[in-house]
């Protein structure tokens, strides 16, 4: 069974437009991780929330863990054509009984960016 | 560009044949992992070394096996392989075994016809 559920699957903005990527998790987490992937190419961590509550900014980007540490948002201000590509939430295994230091993805979400 | 290199590329075989996929970490990184992706299934954890030594398994075929060599870097074994091992595969490092900030390399897309 997924154990972390990405919303949407994909999503079309038009450039300088807001967004934001959902991530839910069945079970409290250690650690959440958000990764962005180019179709086709590896992918490239962007940030790490531990505590409830905690926020995170790079650039235009930013992350948030909820209270529960169950839930996470990737909120992308004024989207450009580079911030295009898939986004993968990330959680630590040995959350869901495994080996802590190897995640597990969710399936990602598709963020396409139209000039 | 990540510091881990993955080789080869990009791979086409036969159904029944073996590849070896093969991986150089970043330099200082002692921690090897290896993920699969396609398009049904994601992202999966198969298996991930650290410092020479097997740390955890995932969701490994029997089929599939991997070492590290006393220079880090490490190698995937498919053997008989079936069309549905088509995928990308990636490798990743980190410096310790514990952490969830991987460097992952481009991949190795392996075509099984």
């Amino acid at each position: 069974s997924q154990e972390l559920e990405q919303s949407p699957q994909s999503l079309i903005v038009q450039e300088g437009k807001n967004l934001t990527i959902n991530c839910t998790s069945s079970k409290t987490l250690y650690g959440l991780y958000w990764y962005k992937q180019k179709y086709g190419e590896g992918l490239i961590f962007l940030m790490m929330l531990q505590k409830g509550g905690e926020e995170k900014s790079h650039e235009k980007i930013t992350a948030k863990l909820d209270e529960k540490k169950q839930q996470s948002s990737l909120h992308i201000t004024a989207s450009q054509p580079s911030h295009a590509g898939i986004y993968l939430c990330g959680a630590d295994i040995g959350d869901y009984g495994g080996s802590q230091g190897n995640l597990i993805f969710g399936k990602g979400t598709k963020l396409s960016v139209k000039p | 560009d990540s510091g881990v290199t993955q080789t080869p590329k990009h791979l086409i075989t036969a159904t029944g044949q073996r590849v070896t996929l093969r991986c150089s970490p970043r330099s200082g990184d002692l921690s090897v992992y290896w993920y699969q992706q396609s398009l049904d299934q994601g992202l999966q954890f198969l298996i991930q070394y650290y410092n020479g030594e097997e740390r955890a398994k995932g969701n490994i075929l029997e089929r599939f096996s991997a070492q590290q060599f006393p220079d880090l870097h490490s190698e995937l074994n498919l053997s008989s392989l079936e069309l549905g091992d088509s995928a990308l595969y990636f490798c990743a490092s980190s410096v310790g075994p514990s952490t969830g900030e991987l460097f992952f390399g481009e991949g190795s897309r392996l075509t099984v016809l």
